[in-house]
């Protein structure tokens, strides 16, 4: 079972930052935290992990609090594109580690 | 440097009738994920492969699910005599042989429809 919770729908203007809330109160300390995108059905789109510092790439930012029981992902000029589901998942890094995917986070980005 | 390739993307089939779906792994990776999505339901774990090894299959149904990674070629998941509640998307993912820590990117799926 998931291990993370997270809101079930959010809207964004198109233009502005998305910050998508994640919570994950029971995660041990060789957890990273993923984030994966789901496109209109399309395959899971890998975005970007962190184990407990802030991380950064050219999709996205992943903010971490400094107690790790939750995290934001923040896009930060979000397109129509963007809409998708996104998935808040923990899992500890090593081969053979499935990824539990909950019901993720329903992106509206609106024009 | 080509993602993950699954084929077909669509396949059709009457009950009863095998299902083979294929997945080729990115260039280099070596580890490969089967996650099925079953209509308005979430990605559940199947099955994960080495080359020539099954390392889990907690997630694979019991009966008539199969899945191999041969030494050459893709990855195969082998479905026989479909049901209608096999119609899902199946999605394959793999993962590059770097030491410990690994990432795992998916491919496009296919989407299995059983008539």
């Amino acid at each position: 079972d998931a291990k993370t919770t997270q809101p079930p729908s959010m809207d964004c203007a198109e233009g502005r930052a998305a910050n998508l809330p994640c919570n994950h109160s029971t995660i041990s300390g060789n957890e990273y935290v993923y984030w994966y995108r789901q496109i209109h059905s399309q395959g899971p789109q890998y975005i970007i992990h962190g184990l407990k510092n802030n991380e950064t790439n050219e999709m996205a930012s992943l903010i971490i609090t400094e107690d790790r029981k939750s995290s934001t992902l923040i896009l930060p000029h979000a397109t129509l594109r963007d809409t998708a589901v996104y998935y808040c998942i923990v899992r500890v890094r090593e081969y053979g580690n499935k990824l539990v995917f909950g019901a993720g986070t329903i992106l509206r980005v609106k024009s | 440097n080509a993602g993950v390739m699954q084929n077909p993307r669509h396949l059709v089939r009457r009950r009863g009738q095998e299902a083979r779906l294929r997945c080729s792994p990115m260039k280099g990776h070596s580890h490969v994920y089967w996650y099925r999505q079953l209509p308005e339901e979430g990605l559940k774990f199947m099955v994960y492969l080495q080359k020539e090894n099954i390392i889990d299959e907690s997630g694979m149904p019991k009966e008539r699910f199969s899945a191999e990674f041969p030494k050459e070629g893709p990855s195969i998941l082998r479905i026989q005599q479909v049901v209608r509640g096999d119609s899902a998307a199946y999605f394959c993912a793999s993962s590059p042989f770097s030491g410990k820590e690994e990432t795992q990117y998916f491919g496009p799926g296919t989407r299995l429809l059983v008539l």
